[in-house]
């Protein structure tokens, strides 16, 4: 059964930094891309970056460009979000979430951790 | 970045009733168009892929379809279970971008 369950959440200051983990259980890591998408409370979901199976590829969003990290260590079946600069809009449930078989669709998501950017 | 204008923003429908959600693509992502299902404090599930490509374990009364850059998802004989909001994400090319999002509500 494919679980991806997520960690590192919690309330920090505007400008901190926070790294969320993700860990990923019952397929083959390594094989997969895998994503981050945020909801921010009562809103949408927000795609935020992706990452190739051998980080080969990475993409961003524009509203996170430049502050967040996408990365991934396949030996211990775990993705990361690093996350500086934060700010109050990044407020959100992060989501993390492995790439379908063929297209960058998302065909299992984990339960989400919570990030709350107040001082 | 493509833009995916989705409607109807809110929805309530019978029980049995067919039911259309749709999503406008600003320009021409084949069929790199898919769907998911939100259910209140739940995360979201994956239900049509590329367009209309069912996923594992989804109801057949579940479908998608595509004219031009028209997208539907279509809900056959609604169910209680069927209640949550749906997105639309086109993944054709970076940033893949969602919908705004359909809530869907029984009447």
């Amino acid at each position: 059964e494919v679980q991806l369950v997520e960690s590192g959440g919690g309330l920090v200051q505007p400008g901190r930094s926070l790294k969320l983990s993700c860990l990923a259980s019952g397929f083959t890591f390594s094989n997969y891309g895998m994503n981050w998408i945020r909801q921010a409370p009562g809103k949408g979901l927000e795609w935020v970056a992706s990452i190739s199976s051998s980080s080969s590829y990475i993409y961003y969003a524009d509203t996170v460009k430049g502050r967040f990290t996408i990365s991934r260590d396949n030996a211990k079946n775990t993705l990361y979000l690093q996350m500086t600069s934060l700010r109050s809009e990044d407020t959100a449930l992060y989501y993390c979430a492995r790439r379908g078989a063929s297209r960058w669709y998302f065909d299992f998501w984990g339960p989400g951790t919570m990030v709350t950017v107040s001082s | 970045d493509i833009q995916m204008t989705q409607s109807p923003a809110s929805l309530s429908a019978s029980l049995e009733e067919i039911v259309t959600i749709t999503c406008q693509a600003s320009q021409d992502i084949g069929n790199y168009l898919s769907w998911y299902q939100q259910k209140p404090g739940k995360s979201p599930q994956l239900l049509i892929h590329s367009a209309t490509s069912l996923a594992d374990g989804v109801p057949s009364r579940f479908s998608g379809s595509r004219s031009g850059t028209q997208y539907s998802l279509k809900i056959n004989r609604l169910q209680v279970e069927d209640t949550g909001i749906y997105y639309c994400l086109q993944h054709y090319s970076a940033p893949w971008t969602f919908g705004g999002g359909t809530k869907l509500e029984l009447k």
